[in-house]
């Protein structure tokens, strides 16, 4: 099946730093990535899309300005949590859909865990 | 908007069992997409099986099944023969297809296969 890799696996930053995280598509190119965020023994939730070329949809609450994803080529996006504190520690997770319909098959990251100090 | 809703927090199997897990949905549209993703301790993502609303036929792949009953809005998978890398989270979804490929997902069933 197609791979979707994300850099890096696990990272560990101080307070008030900010974190970029990579999400790339390796063997299909992806118009649309999408970000999630999940706590320990909870579901997925979303956080935004990704576009490529042009600006991400955020969902509801999730703060634009701490979280900004750049969706700079067909195989890459990137989420950068600016000005990190503890509480955005967390496992985060990118998606992208293969193809043109709509129900194709996601494929997901293997993950960031994201620990703030 | 649409929601999915799985009303088991955690199962039991024994190996080499069957078991069942459920969801349900809720939604105002007539096609659309739902989806078992399976999650691993390793907590990589993998999609188990998928349905789409428009086929009555019931998914199967391999030792994995569902029931679909569209007018009652569920969709539960079925496990035969359990094996020991079955354990996981096991995650509902749903999407409405078309250019919208937003999924939902429900809370998560831990499952645990028993030796």
């Amino acid at each position: 099946g197609a791979v979707v890799s994300q850099h890096p696996s696990w990272v560990i930053c101080k307070s008030g730093t900010s974190v970029k995280i990579e999400c790339r598509s390796l063997d299909f190119q992806a118009t649309t990535m999408f970000w999630y965020r999940q706590f320990p023994k909870q579901s997925l939730m979303l956080m935004a899309t990704s576009n490529e070329g042009s600006k991400a949809t955020y969902e509801q609450g999730v703060e634009k300005d701490k979280f900004l994803i750049n969706h700079a080529s067909l195989t890459l996006s990137t989420l950068t949590v600016t000005s990190a504190h503890p509480e955005d520690s967390s496992f985060y997770i990118c998606s992208a859909p293969r193809g043109g319909v709509g129900w194709d098959e996601q494929f997901f990251g293997p993950g960031t865990r994201l620990t703030v100090l | 908007a649409q929601t999915v809703t799985q009303s088991q927090p955690e199962m039991s199997v024994q190996e080499a069992e069957t078991v069942t897990l459920s969801c349900t949905y809720d939604t105002s549209e007539n096609n659309y997409y739902l989806f078992w993703y399976k999650q691993p301790p390793s907590r990589q993502m993998i999609l188990v099986i998928r349905q789409e609303a428009y086929k009555q036929q019931n998914a199967t792949e391999n030792r994995f099944s569902v029931n679909f009953q569209k007018a009652a809005k569920s969709f539960s998978l079925k496990i035969s023969d359990s094996q020991l890398g079955d354990t996981a989270m096991y995650f509902c979804a749903f999407n409405m297809g078309g250019s919208n490929y937003k999924l939902t997902f429900g809370k998560g069933t831990l499952l645990t296969v028993n030796p």
